[in-house]
C-alpha cells in the first residue's frame, strides 16, 4: 500500500526556518518525481515545487512565491522527501502536502499525504 | 504564466441532479506528445485532495462513472451526472506545464 506521511510542521516566527519531511512507502521511491503542494487556511491549492527522479535528472522547479527561499531535496536511501523552508513569511502559513504519481501497469495513480501544518506567526 | 479560472465558484446542487464545472486556462498547452495535462481534483471537507480525472477525460481508478471530464484547447468541463451526498467538497482543475502546476481557484459544491 502506498503511503506518504508528512512531518515537521509547527509554529515558527517570521524569518525563521523549518524542514518538512515526507516519508514514502509502498513503491520504488527513487523512480518517481515528487511534489509539494500547500493550502493556506480556508484557501485553495497552491503548487510549491517538484523534484525529478535522479534517473531523469534536471533542475528542481519552484513556484515563484517560494523560489530562492525553499529547497526541495530527496534521500532515496531513506525513501524521504524534504522541503527546507527559509526566510519564512506569514503568507507561508499553510498545510503542506507531498504528492506523487506512480505508474502501475501503464496506469498512472496519484497519491497525497495527509499534510502537515506550518504556522508562521510572531 | 498560465492562469486558471473556474466557474462557478460556488455550486449548490440538489441530490440526484447533474452538476457542471467549467475551467479555462489563459493559454492552450498541448505537449508534443499530443496530450493536454489537465487534471481535476476533489477535496472533501477535512481531507487531502484526490485526483478524479487526468489528461482531460481519463477517470482515475475507483472514481465513480458519474464523473466525467471533457474539453480541449483552453476550455474544460467536469460533469457529475447525478450528485450524491459524498460529492460535497471543493473541486479544482489543474494544468501541468513544463514549469510546474497551476491550480484553478476551486469550485465549492454543496447540497441545496
Amino acid at each position: 500500500e502506498v503511503q506518504l506521511v508528512e512531518s515537521g510542521g509547527g509554529l515558527i516566527k517570521p524569518g525563521g526556518s523549518l524542514r518538512l519531511s515526507c516519508a514514502a512507502s509502498g513503491f520504488t521511491f527513487s523512480n518517481v518525481w515528487m511534489s509539494w503542494v500547500r493550502q493556506a487556511p480556508g484557501k485553495g491549492l497552491e503548487w510549491v515545487g517538484r523534484i525529478r527522479s535522479k534517473s531523469d535528472g534536471g533542475p528542481t522547479d519552484y513556484a515563484a512565491p517560494v523560489k530562492g527561499r525553499f529547497t526541495i531535496s530527496r534521500d532515496d536511501s531513506k525513501n524521504t522527501l524534504y522541503l527546507q523552508m527559509n526566510s519564512l513569511k506569514t503568507e507561508d502559513t499553510a498545510v503542506y502536502y507531498c504528492t506523487t504519481t506512480i505508474a502501475y501497469t501503464s496506469v498512472w495513480h496519484n497519491y497525497w499525504g495527509q499534510g502537515t501544518l506550518v504556522t508562521v506567526s510572531s | 504564466d498560465v492562469v486558471m479560472t473556474q466557474s462557478p465558484l460556488s455550486l449548490p446542487v440538489t441530490l440526484g441532479q447533474p452538476a457542471s464545472i467549467s475551467c479555462r486556462s489563459s493559454q492552450s498547452l498541448e505537449y508534443s506528445d499530443g496530450n493536454t495535462y489537465l487534471n481535476w481534483f476533489q477535496q472533501r471537507p477535512g481531507q487531502s485532495p484526490r485526483r478524479l480525472i487526468y489528461k482531460v477525460s481519463n477517470r482515475d481508478f475507483g472514481v465513480p462513472d458519474r464523473f466525467s471530464g471533457s474539453g480541449s484547447g483552453t476550455d474544460f468541463t467536469l460533469k457529475i451526472t447525478r450528485v450524491e451526498a459524498e460529492d460535497v467538497g471543493v473541486y479544482y482543475c489543474m494544468l501541468r506545464t513544463r514549469e510546474g502546476w497551476t491550480f484553478g481557484p476551486g469550485t465549492k459544491v454543496e447540497i441545496k
